[in-house]
Parts: C-alpha cells; structure tokens; sequence
C-alpha cells in the first residue's frame, strides 16, 4: 500500500534561515513521482516542486529544493533564506507511474504546518 | 488560466440528507479526484477518476460515492450525509500523459458542515 510520513506536524524557523521539512515514503513501485504543495491560511494549494524517481539531479525551483535519497525512500523539502509569506502548511504527495491495468492516484501526508518568525 | 471549480464553498447540510459537491475543470484533464482534509490527518482520498465513467475507489470511500458522466465534471455524492462527514473536500485534476510528472490543479474547497 502507498504510504506518505510526515513526521512534523509543526515546525519553526527564523526569518532568512534555511528550514527542513521531512517527507518519507513507501512504495513497492518503480516509477514514481513525489510533489510538494503549500496551503497558506487562505486553503489554496499551491504546486512547489516535483522530483520523478528516476531523477538523478535533486529538483530545485527557486527557493525550494527537494533532497531526495531514494535508497531511504526520503523526499525533504528544503526552504532556503525562510520568508514570512513562507508560513503554511505543506503537504507530501506521491503518484506512483501507470502500472498494466491500472491508472495512478495521487496521495498525500498529513502535513506540516510550518511559522516564521521575524 | 488553468481552473477547477467547486459549485460551494460553504455548505451546511442536514442527517440523512444526501449531498452533492460539484467539480468542474477547463483544462480537458483526463484525471480528477476528490480528497477530504481533517486537521491532522492530511488529505485523503476518497475517490478518483482516469476516465468517462470511470472511478476508482481510493483510501476512505465508505459513505461516498461518484459520478463522472462528462469528462470536465467530476461529483461527489453523499448518499445520507453524517456528523462525521464534517470536513473540507478538495476536488482536483491532473492531465495523463503517461508519466508521473503532471502537477494537480486544486479547487477552491468546499466546507461542508452536517449538523
């Protein structure tokens, strides 16, 4: 079965340091793509960064980075320079690849609802 | 401007009674899916479809089912609505193309409050 952990249901930081926000996963699949999203306080979900399994480069997008060590099955999200507009929840997801008579769906971690402070 | 649109944003509905959510997405998506998220808990997936008329069951669909008749609309039914149906359902879409590399696009959510 799919599974998505993350470990920190909250998390703070300073305004301008670099924050970690964990993310493991679990699938018997070898094709596989893990997703980061944002849900400020106004509850949209915003689409930060993607990483596909067989990715050799780790994702980056801006800020954002994703570290991802397959062999641990971890995919963290690092937030470099943290902003206030930064505080939000973020959400883990996972889409394993088509399989033969089957279609992929798309999972989520409970979250980690993340402060920065000035 | 890419668009998934939920028909409430706040509902308040009665025991027993069934519900409808509505979900509409202009971007031809063959994906689309329905999530409820509860503090703590996340997002958890209830339903999805890859297809016209078709769904897949996904990780809590006990007292929700679905119906996808047109490729741009996605419902979620509720056949006799409970107290512990109280949450906040997200309906979102996805383009298949074959890989795993297709982002989801996200309604606004629905509050649906059973009193």
């Amino acid at each position: 079965a799919q599974k998505i952990t993350q470990t920190q249901p909250g998390m703070f930081v300073q305004e301008k340091e670099a924050v970690t926000l964990d993310c493991t996963y679990d699938t018997s699949d070898q094709s596989y793509g893990l997703f980061w999203y944002k849900q400020p306080s106004s509850g949209e979900m915003i689409f930060l960064i993607y990483q596909g399994s067989y990715d050799e480069q780790n994702a980056t997008e801006g800020r954002y980075s994703l570290n991802f060590q397959k062999a641990r099955k971890s995919a963290n999200l690092v937030i470099s320079a943290s902003q206030l507009g930064d505080s939000a929840m973020y959400f883990c997801a996972m889409r394993e690849g088509v399989t033969a008579g089957g279609y992929n769906k798309l999972i989520f971690g409970a979250g980690t609802r993340l402060a920065v402070h000035p | 401007d890419v668009k998934v649109t939920q028909s409430s944003r706040y509902l308040v509905k009665r025991t027993g009674e069934k519900v409808f959510l509505e979900c509409v997405q202009d971007m031809d998506h063959e994906n689309m899916f329905w999530y409820r998220q509860d503090p703590g808990l996340g997002l958890r997936l209830i339903y999805f479809s890859y297809d016209v008329k078709m769904k897949e069951k996904g990780d809590i669909p006990e007292g929700y089912s679905v119906s996808r008749e047109k490729k741009e609309r996605f419902s979620l039914i509720l056949e006799s609505a409970s107290t512990n149906q109280t949450s906040m359902y997200l309906c979102a879409s996805t383009k298949e193309i074959g890989g795993t590399n297709t982002e989801a696009f996200f309604g606004q959510g629905t509050r649906l409050t059973v009193v």
